[in-house]
């Protein structure tokens, strides 16, 4: 089983549209969440980390349930510059900044 | 204010050789991390260093090794090349802190390594 997993892409949604990422991770020792964006040949780069309590950065929402080891990443009124693969990761456990990373997911936003 | 820098940002190796590949990290920081990451995958933790030495390691062969220099900056070798080391090969910098969790890691832009 993978450390991180995340669901099969790829989504293709028009503009305006709602999407939904969904993610488990199987460490319970994992203290810090997160969603990376990815550009095709790029760098991932960090979009948002995700907290208990859940968080908001303009369209973008993210949640977390410990309980269940489910990580989920909410995009509104998508623009085409959403296009791109999104990264769950997770970090290897306390006191370690080793980043274990789903296979990403990829989203194509058309016209 | 620099980010993290690789280099090369191509390369092209035949099997069995030898190749170094070098990061430059974000002013400031003092640790680095290598990742790879395979075609459709995510990245792959490969190692960390910090004050010169392996910090952490992931499950790679010992055909990986790297260094850290005075300067933060750090080098990741990898020798007698198979196919499937072909990769984006990705550093990542960040500022040790004591009593904290996690510490943010910075991308660098990757190299790209072919192996024939």
């Amino acid at each position: 089983r993978k450390e991180v997993e995340q669901d099969p892409g790829p989504f293709n949604v028009p503009e305006g549209a709602t999407v939904a990422f969904n993610c488990t991770y199987s460490n319970s020792a994992s203290q810090s969440f997160f969603w990376y964006r990815q550009d095709c040949r790029k760098e991932p780069k960090l979009l948002m980390s995700v907290y208990s309590s859940g968080n908001e950065d303009g369209r973008f929402t993210a949640q977390l349930n410990r309980a269940s080891q489910y990580i989920s990443l909410l995009i509104r009124d998508s623009k085409l510059s959403d296009s791109a693969t999104y990264l769950c990761v997770v970090n290897g456990g306390w006191g370690t900044d080793k980043l274990i990373f789903g296979t990403g997911t990829r989203l194509q936003v058309f016209p | 204010d620099a980010g993290v820098t690789q280099s090369p940002t191509h390369l092209i190796k035949t099997r069995g050789q030898q190749v170094t590949l070098r990061c430059s990290p974000k002013s400031g920081h003092d640790t680095v991390s290598w990742y790879q990451q395979a075609l459709g995958q995510g990245p792959q933790f490969i190692f960390q260093y910090y004050e010169e030495e392996e910090r952490q390691r992931g499950n790679f062969p010992d055909r990986f090794s790297g260094h850290q220099f005075p300067n933060y900056s750090s080098e990741l070798n990898v020798n007698a090349l198979l196919l499937g080391d072909s990769a984006l090969y990705l550093c990542a910098s960040s500022l040790a802190k004591m009593a904290t969790n996690y510490n943010e890691q910075f991308f660098g832009p990757g190299t790209r390594l072919t192996v024939l």
